[in-house]
């Protein structure tokens, strides 16, 4: 079974500087798509990134970036010019291309921002 | 209003009581699911439906039971809650065939006593 981790329980970032979010995962598949989530205090889960496995260009959306790599099982998250609305968990997930897979998500990274 | 709207949003229960959350969609999709959240164990698979006759157990299925009523409805039960069924709890849809982003509730706090 797919598994991901996420060994940074509790990150922080001085605002406007930048922050990377570890996510590593564990699969026998070579198709497969990556996501990360972010969940602020609202507790509303929002997509901030997604990254197909077949694409070696690694995904951006505005100050959001990942660095995905695929022989290493690795998907981190780059936040860059960090702001205070950027405070909260973030989680990393896994889904297989195969039908009817799940997704799995890793544990969450608490993310505050001091101003 | 929202595309994923889940009922109640937080509620306070006894042990031993049944409760019933409930989900809604407006975005058509086919698949729905209900997930469970605990602090440092992110989100975890109860129970998920690609179609309205198609009814299948996640990961932690047990003390849990479906229904979808619906395309666009799916409830859960606690048929006898328990304590360590307190969670926050999340309805998601997605669309089949797409790359099979969720698209998730505002989620249910439920607190068993």
């Amino acid at each position: 079974a797919q598994t991901v981790t996420q060994s940074q329980p509790e990150m922080s970032v001085q605002e406007a500087e930048t922050v990377t979010l570890s996510c590593t995962y564990d699969t026998s598949e070579s198709d497969y798509y990556l996501f990360w989530y972010k969940q602020p205090p609202s507790r509303q889960m929002i997509l901030v990134i997604r990254q197909e496995a077949y694409k070696q260009q690694n995904a951006t959306e505005n100050r959001f970036s990942v660095n995905f790599q695929k022989a290493a099982k690795s998907f981190s998250l780059k936040i860059s010019d960090s702001q205070l609305g950027d405070a909260a968990m973030y989680f990393c997930a896994y889904r297989s291309a195969t039908v009817g897979q799940n997704f799995v998500f890793g544990p969450g990274t608490r993310l505050s921002v001091l101003p | 209003d929202a595309d994923v709207t889940q009922t109640p949003r937080n509620r306070i229960t006894k042990t031993g009581k049944r409760i019933m959350l409930e989900c809604s969609q407006t975005k058509g999709h086919d698949r729905m699911y209900w997930y469970r959240q605990d602090p440092g164990l992110g989100l975890r698979l109860i129970y998920y439906s690609f179609d309205v006759k198609d009814i299948n157990k996640g990961e932690i299925s047990d003390g849990y039971s479906v229904s979808r009523q619906a395309q666009a409805k799916f409830s859960l039960s606690l048929e006898s809650a328990i304590p360590n069924q307190t969670a926050l709890y999340f309805c998601a849809t997605s669309k089949a065939g797409d790359t099979g982003e969720l698209f998730f509730g505002e989620g249910s706090r439920l607190t068993v006593l």
